[in-house]
């Protein structure tokens, strides 16, 4: 099972900011949050990861809260083109390595509105 | 750079055939990852190569299988093709340490008939 709840579906306004939430409240020490989407009949498109700061890149920015239970994904200003499913996956990643075995959730679909 | 490449990008296949994908990872990557997509199980993880040797396994029966060329490309096959094998195939490649991400293929589209 996902280690991860996420809402099933989001609506967002073109041009605004989208705010996508994710718990995890089972996550452990060791474990990232990860971010990825899939537009249709693609493969999923990496997105951003984080352990417990906040990250930013050109994509989005990841907000973590402090006790790491729960993450947000920001798409700071939505197109068309982001309309996809996004979906939230924690991963054990050290020292030691990483587990690539992803467990995917069902995700939530973004639907960007003209 | 190129990213992870998955040849064919269609297949139509009978059922009881057989079926070989490939997959070429992101260059220097040396994990690759099998997935199944389908719309009721949604992504499912198949199983995980590195040098050569599979490392993780999923709960998929023993007809699917793959391997792991010394360049780090990778097949996977499936034997005794069933209509439940109707999937996307996703590839996916990582460096082996520490929290650097999987990348994805666009995917082998299989269909059964």
């Amino acid at each position: 099972d996902a280690k991860t709840t996420q809402p099933t579906s989001m609506d967002c306004a073109e041009g605004r900011a989208a705010n996508l939430p994710c718990n995890h409240s089972t996550i452990s020490g060791n474990e990232y949050v990860y971010w990825y989407r899939q537009i249709h009949s693609q493969g999923p498109q990496y997105i951003i990861h984080g352990l417990k700061n906040n990250e930013t890149n050109e994509m989005a920015s990841l907000i973590i809260t402090e006790d790491r239970k729960s993450s947000t994904l920001i798409l700071p200003h939505a197109t068309l083109r982001d309309t996809a499913v996004y979906y939230c996956i924690v991963r054990v990643a050290d020292d030691g390595g990483a587990t690539n075995k992803l467990i995917f959730g069902t995700g939530t679909l973004l639907a960007v509105q003209p | 750079k190129a990213g992870v490449t998955q040849t064919p990008r269609y297949l139509i296949k009978t059922r009881g055939q057989q079926v070989t994908l490939s997959c070429s990872p992101i260059s220097g990557h040396r994990s690759v990852s099998w997935y199944q997509q389908t719309p009721g199980q949604g992504l499912q993880f198949l199983f995980e190569y590195f040098s050569e040797t599979q490392r993780n396994k999923g709960n998929f029966p023993g007809r699917f299988s793959g391997r792991q060329f010394s360049n780090s490309r990778s097949e996977m096959n499936v034997s005794t093709l069933e209509l439940g094998d109707s999937a996307l195939y996703l590839c996916a490649s990582s460096w082996d340490r520490g929290p650097s991400p999987l990348h994805f293929g666009n995917g082998t589209r299989l269909t059964v008939t």
